[in-house]
């Protein structure tokens, strides 16, 4: 079955430390996004990509990078940068990027500062 | 700038009777509106969506929504709420114009539904 898939479900950074989250699709989607949900605000758009090697970033990038080398693949990296980095993470991904298409989501990844 | 308003944190209905989740928007132009329902530690699920034609837009598990241009709104409504229901609710929406295809979610309201 298609999907996206991210990992892992948890993960505990360390002060200082970077960590980079996985998300892959074999849907053949063309865009994939980050975005990052804390209680009470919703979700906040991190980066984004619609096409590989190219990539925006969106509301809250800072502290944040991504890579798009592949059409499946759009890792994040969380770095040493973003001082408040605890929050659920939340990977998807659209057919096209245009179009009434509504995104398809992986399962999230839980960050911890520890 | 796209923008979704959902004015309630949380809405409790008992089991058996109609619930509404409401969703009010703000685009330049014409909009793409969705809804997504998420489970405790789980991404969130697709339930609907209007992109034209008729506003009444049936869903999954029995959800529909009411797109209202008028009053740009499109509230998640159901006639009957099952226990199963208590989650979180996410309104969205997208610019038909927009050259990305950004969705703007709003803050989530969680369902409480109760025996």
């Amino acid at each position: 079955d298609g999907g996206i898939t991210q990992s892992p479900k948890y993960l505990f950074r360390k002060e200082g430390q970077n960590v980079t989250l996985s998300c892959e699709q074999n849907l053949n989607h063309d865009a994939m996004y980050w975005y990052r949900q804390d209680p009470g605000q919703g979700l906040r758009l991190i980066y984004y990509s619609q096409i590989v090697n190219d990539f925006q970033k969106g509301d809250i990038a800072e502290g944040y990078s991504v890579s798009r080398e592949k059409k499946e693949s759009f890792p994040l990296t969380v770095t040493s940068a973003q001082k408040n980095p605890t929050a659920f993470y939340l990977c998807a991904s659209i057919r096209e990027s245009t179009g009434g298409y509504g995104y398809t989501f992986g399962s999230g990844t839980r960050l911890t500062v520890v | 700038a796209q923008s979704v308003a959902q004015p309630e944190d949380q809405v409790n209905v008992a089991e058996g009777n109609p619930l509404t989740v409401k969703c009010t928007y703000s685009v330049s132009g014409n909009p793409y509106l969705f809804w997504y329902v998420q489970y405790p530690n789980r991404g969130l699920q697709f339930l609907l969506k209007y992109i034209t034609g008729d506003n009444l837009v049936k869903g999954s598990y029995g959800f529909e929504a009411e797109f209202n241009k008028s009053q740009t709104s499109f509230h998640l409504k159901k006639p009957s709420a099952l226990v199963s229901d208590s989650a979180l609710y996410f309104c969205a929406v997208r610019d038909v114009g927009g050259t990305a295809s950004k969705l703007t979610f709003g803050t989530g309201t969680r369902l409480q539904v109760t025996l």
